[in-house]
């Protein structure tokens, strides 16, 4: 079935660095690609989104890249802080209306300070 | 507020006994879909519907049933549960399978 794989599972930062984190799908018809954080306990929500006809997107210190032709789009986190110390999860949506939506494996991120 | 609301929160039960899950929002939104979340594994989709009377199967629909009998419910039933249904359970709710979802707080469920 269609997956999407996402890399690193976990990853560690110092304060102040830049993280990114990458992932790629299978379905050359996904046109959403949204990113959501999932602090401990919690509910995932959506930190940024981007849709197939944009190549990228930033939202103050988020960033999200979408690369179609190779498959793939990554979150970029800049000046990390603790409170970005959370699992991140990739997704994008499966079939021609995007009516699935397939999640990555998350990744852990560790801001140390 | 705008919410996705499920219930319980934490729930316990025996193996075999059915139980049901309920979701509900406020949002008027036409897509629900359920997700069960396992460490390493992210979150996979268990069944998802695009409207009142339509329901498909996710990745992952073996050993539970869903309905939408209305727009704003959407409850899971696992008729017969067993441990390897032990999981943490997310319902969420959007405009369309390719917009913004909006999650409910999570269950918490074990069997034993």
């Amino acid at each position: 079935g269609e997956n999407v794989e996402q890399h690193p599972s976990t990853l560690s930062v110092q304060e102040g660095d830049s993280a990114v984190i990458k992932c790629t799908y299978s379905d050359s018809a996904s046109n959403y690609f949204p990113w959501y954080k999932q602090e401990l306990g919690k509910r995932p929500q959506l930190i940024i989104d981007i849709r197939s006809n944009v190549g990228e997107k930033k939202d103050q210190r988020i960033a999200v890249t979408l690369n179609k032709t190779a498959k793939h789009f990554s979150l970029h986190i800049t000046e990390t802080q603790p409170e970005d110390s959370a699992v991140y999860f990739c997704a994008a949506s499966i079939g021609g209306y995007g009516n699935k939506l397939v999640f990555g494996a998350g990744t852990i991120l560790r801001v140390k300070s | 507020e705008a919410q996705v609301t499920q219930n319980p929160r934490y729930l316990i039960t025996v193996t075999g006994k059915k139980l049901t899950v309920t979701c509900s929002q406020n949002m008027n939104h036409e897509y629900m879909s359920w997700y069960r979340q396992d460490p390493g594994l992210g979150l996979r989709q268990i069944y998802y519907s695009m409207n009142v009377e339509v329901t498909d199967k996710g990745d992952v629909p073996e050993g539970y049933k869903v309905s939408r009998k209305e727009k704003r419910n959407f409850p899971l039933i696992l008729e017969s549960p067993s441990p390897n249904q032990t999981s943490l359970y997310f319902c969420a709710s959007s405009w369309a399978g390719n917009t913004e979802a909006f999650f409910g707080q999570g269950t918490r469920l074990t069997v034993v």
